[in-house]
């Protein structure tokens, strides 16, 4: 079946420049979960939803980071004003349970900042 | 700082060798423990998950890992690995499966089998 769907793949942008992630889950999960992987990396959690309500944002590293979920699928994480620092890959997971465990993770949106 | 440590950064083993893969964490109290592996090109994908009774967790792909909450490991092995075990296995932690659901994962060990 279909799995966790993330856009771009790929995504070139230049410092300064805000830039819009997708993430697709997969149908009928109640968690979304959005984390940040730099190179060499464990993902580090950035931001949890459980349906439209956004439970934790405690990860997100500054005010330019911003996520949501308004109808408590797609979900869509914006960082504006980039910095070469925000360059990483950016991974979406969800899960069918409200205690988002196990979490089922996306392909990925890799971000390079110029 | 509280946190999840592997301590084997890069694993180079030849086919049919055992694996085994440590991991620690810093948190006390309630944990979920889990092993996420990733093949090149591919997502991350579940392994084995702990969250509570026998210790001895049994995953997909012949893996399985012990939860020793006195050490605080949850190490994972596997007696003998194949080429296609070759990826990045990342060990995660739910430090408060009440009340929050993050995971915190360590930094990863790449394991290369080869031939």
């Amino acid at each position: 079946g279909a799995g966790v769907s993330q856009s771009p793949r790929y995504k070139v942008a230049k410092r300064g420049q805000d830039v819009a992630l997708r993430c697709d889950p997969i149908s009928g999960h109640v968690s979304l979960f959005w984390y940040q992987q730099a190179l060499g990396q464990g993902p580090e959690f950035l931001t949890y939803f459980q349906n439209e309500a956004q439970l934790d944002k405690s990860g997100l590293p500054s005010d330019r980071f911003f996520a949501e979920r308004p109808e408590g699928s797609v979900s869509t994480l914006k960082i504006q004003r980039t910095q070469q620092e925000d360059s990483a890959v950016y991974l979406c997971a969800s899960s069918p349970h409200r205690g988002g465990q196990p979490q089922h993770f996306g392909d990925g949106t890799r971000l390079s900042i110029l | 700082a509280q946190s999840v440590s592997q301590h084997n950064h890069h694993v180079i083993l030849s086919e049919a060798a055992s694996l085994e893969l440590g991991c620690n964490y810093s948190y006390g109290g309630t944990v979920n423990l889990f092993w996420y592996v990733q093949y090149p090109g591919q997502h991350l994908q579940l392994l084995l998950k702990y969250f509570s009774g026998d210790p001895l967790v049994k995953g997909i792909k012949g893996f399985e890992a012990e939860f020793i909450k006195s050490k605080f490991s949850f190490n994972l092995r596997k007696p003998s690995v194949q080429w296609s075990d070759t990826a990045e296995y990342f060990c995660a932690v739910n430090p408060r499966p009440n009340s929050g659901y993050a995971l915190n994962f360590g930094k990863g060990t790449s394991l290369l089998v080869t031939p």
